[in-house]
């Protein structure tokens, strides 16, 4: 089954406690991207990828990291959490040549950052 | 930069019954595609219907519909039949044709349907 699988679905941490949002496509997805969202706010992407080795920031970057070293990957890092990182989090996916602007997105991960 | 807008955070609808959403964007790019969005409460983001600009034809999903208007930069979606399982948060969300891949999403309109 296509697929993007994200984990944790459901996390609650502390201030300052590293963590990691895995992301993972089973499509061969050239592109992958992060969302957070926020009530009244939609869905902003936070960075992307447009293939393996090449992220760039999206509109809302700071305070997260990314890294792309397999296709199928792109875990979401947040080297110290913050409460304004509180939010749920979206990974998608799609195809680069001849796409037709789809996104394929993940479950969701709703993460409390206390 | 791109912006997508949905004025009506909330709408409700009898069962059976008829419902627009409406959306409006801002761009100055003349290649570009269209979504709606549907999140239902297991969060999950499925795509309802796509439109491509370069199409002067409403596109259609059974009981979906927009109705796409280039020049007034409007894009809203016609729920025909109103269904229990519709009630959902919408979204509509706008990208361009381009390399960047960039979905940029309205606000949203919950859209709850009543029995």
């Amino acid at each position: 089954e296509a697929q993007v699988t994200q984990n944790p679905r459901y996390l609650i941490t502390v201030t300052g406690k590293k963590l990691t949002v895995t992301c993972s496509q089973n499509m061969n997805h050239e592109y992958m991207s992060w969302y957070r969202q926020d009530p009244g706010l939609g869905l902003r992407q936070i960075y992307y990828s447009m293939n393996v080795e090449v992220t760039d920031k999206g509109d809302v970057p700071e305070g997260y990291k990314v890294s792309r070293k397999e296709k199928r990957n792109f875990p979401l890092i947040l080297e110290s959490p913050s409460p304004n990182q509180t939010s749920l989090y979206f990974c998608a996916s799609g195809i680069n040549r001849g796409h037709t602007g789809e996104l394929f997105f993940g479950e969701g991960s709703r993460l409390t950052v206390l | 930069a791109q912006t997508v807008t949905q004025s009506q955070p909330e709408m409700s609808v009898q069962e059976a019954e008829t419902v627009t959403l409406s959306c409006t964007y801002d761009t100055s790019e003349s290649d570009y595609y269209l979504f709606w969005y549907k999140q239902p409460p297991s969060r999950q983001m499925i795509l309802v219907i796509r439109q491509e600009a370069y199409k002067q034809q409403n596109a259609t999903e059974n009981r979906f519909s927009v109705n796409f208007q280039k020049a007034a930069k409007s894009f809203s979606l016609k729920i025909s039949d109103s269904q229990l399982g519709d009630a959902a948060m919408y979204f509509c969300a706008f990208t361009s044709s381009g390399s960047a891949r960039q979905l940029t999403f309205g606000s949203g309109t919950q859209l709850t349907v009543l029995p």
